[in-house]
C-alpha cells in the first residue's frame, strides 16, 4: 500500500541549527513527492515539489529512492520556520486512489530562540 | 485574484444542527477537495469533484455530503452534527488531473460541535 511516514511529531531546534523533517514513502512506481507548510494562522501552501528540484526559503528535499525517504532541510533554521510541515505524494494511478494526495501526519517544527 | 475562499471561520453548533460550509475559487480549477485536520492526525479527505456536477467520497464522507453546481464552488453540508464532526475544515483546489499537481487551500473553518 502506499504510504507517507513522517516519524516525528514535533521537531525542536535552536534558531542557527541545522533542522532535517523526515519523510518516507512506500510506493510501487516512481514518486513525485511534495512538502508542503502550514505556519501559524496561515492556509497551507506549498513549500516545495520533487520534480521542481528546487529551494524554497533555504529548503531543499533530494529524493533518495533507496531509502524511499524524501527528507525537507535547512542548514540554518529560522525563528520563521516555526510551522507545521507535511509531506505528501500523489498517487500511482492505477491503485484506484486517482485524484488525491497521500499525506503524512506532519511534523510541527518549533525554532527556539 | 483571491485563490480559494472559505467561510465562516469559525463555527460552534449544537449537537444535531446542520450546516453549510462554503467554498469558492476564482481559479477556473477543475478539481476541488474538502479536508477534515484533526490534531496528530494529519489531513483526511472528505470529498472531492473533478467537475461542475461530479464529485466522489473520500476517505471520511460519513455525514458529509457536497455538491458542484457550478466550476466556483463546492459547499460542504454537515446534515446533523456531532462532536465527532469538531475539526478544521479546509477547502483546497487543484488545475490538473493524477495527482501531480499543486493544490491550492482555502484559510479553513474552525467547527467545534458541543
Amino acid at each position: 500500500a502506499q504510504r507517507v511516514t513522517q516519524p516525528e511529531k514535533l521537531l525542536s531546534v535552536f534558531k542557527g541549527a541545522p533542522v532535517e523533517l523526515k519523510c518516507n514513502y512506500s510506493y510501487s512506481g516512481s514518486p513525485e513527492l511534495f512538502w508542503y507548510v502550514q505556519y501559524s494562522r496561515q492556509r497551507l501552501q506549498l513549500l516545495l515539489r520533487h520534480i521542481s528540484r528546487e529551494s524554497i526559503k533555504g529548503f531543499t528535499a533530494d529524493l533518495n529512492k533507496g531509502e524511499t525517504s524524501f527528507h525537507l532541510k535547512k542548514p540554518f533554521a529560522q525563528e520563521e520556520d516555526s510551522a507545521m510541515y507535511y509531506c505528501a505524494l500523489p498517487p500511482f494511478l492505477n491503485a484506484g486512489n486517482n485524484r488525491k494526495l497521500i499525506w503524512g501526519l506532519g511534523t510541527s517544527l518549533a525554532v527556539n530562540p | 485574484n483571491a485563490g480559494v475562499t472559505q467561510t465562516p471561520k469559525f463555527r460552534i453548533l449544537k449537537i444535531g444542527q446542520s450546516m453549510t460550509l462554503q467554498c469558492t475559487q476564482d481559479m477556473n480549477h477543475n478539481y476541488m477537495y474538502w479536508y477534515r485536520q484533526d490534531p496528530g492526525m494529519g489531513l483526511k479527505l472528505i470529498y472531492y469533484s473533478v467537475g461542475a456536477g461530479i464529485t466522489d467520497k473520500g476517505e471520511v464522507p460519513n455525514g458529509y455530503n457536497v455538491s458542484r453546481s457550478t466550476t466556483e464552488d463546492f459547499p460542504l453540508r454537515l446534515e446533523l452534527a456531532a462532536p465527532s464532526q469538531t475539526s478544521v475544515y479546509f477547502c483546497a483546489s487543484s488545475y490538473s488531473l493524477g495527482g501531480n499537481e499543486k493544490l491550492f487551500f482555502g484559510s479553513g473553518t474552525q467547527l467545534s460541535v458541543l
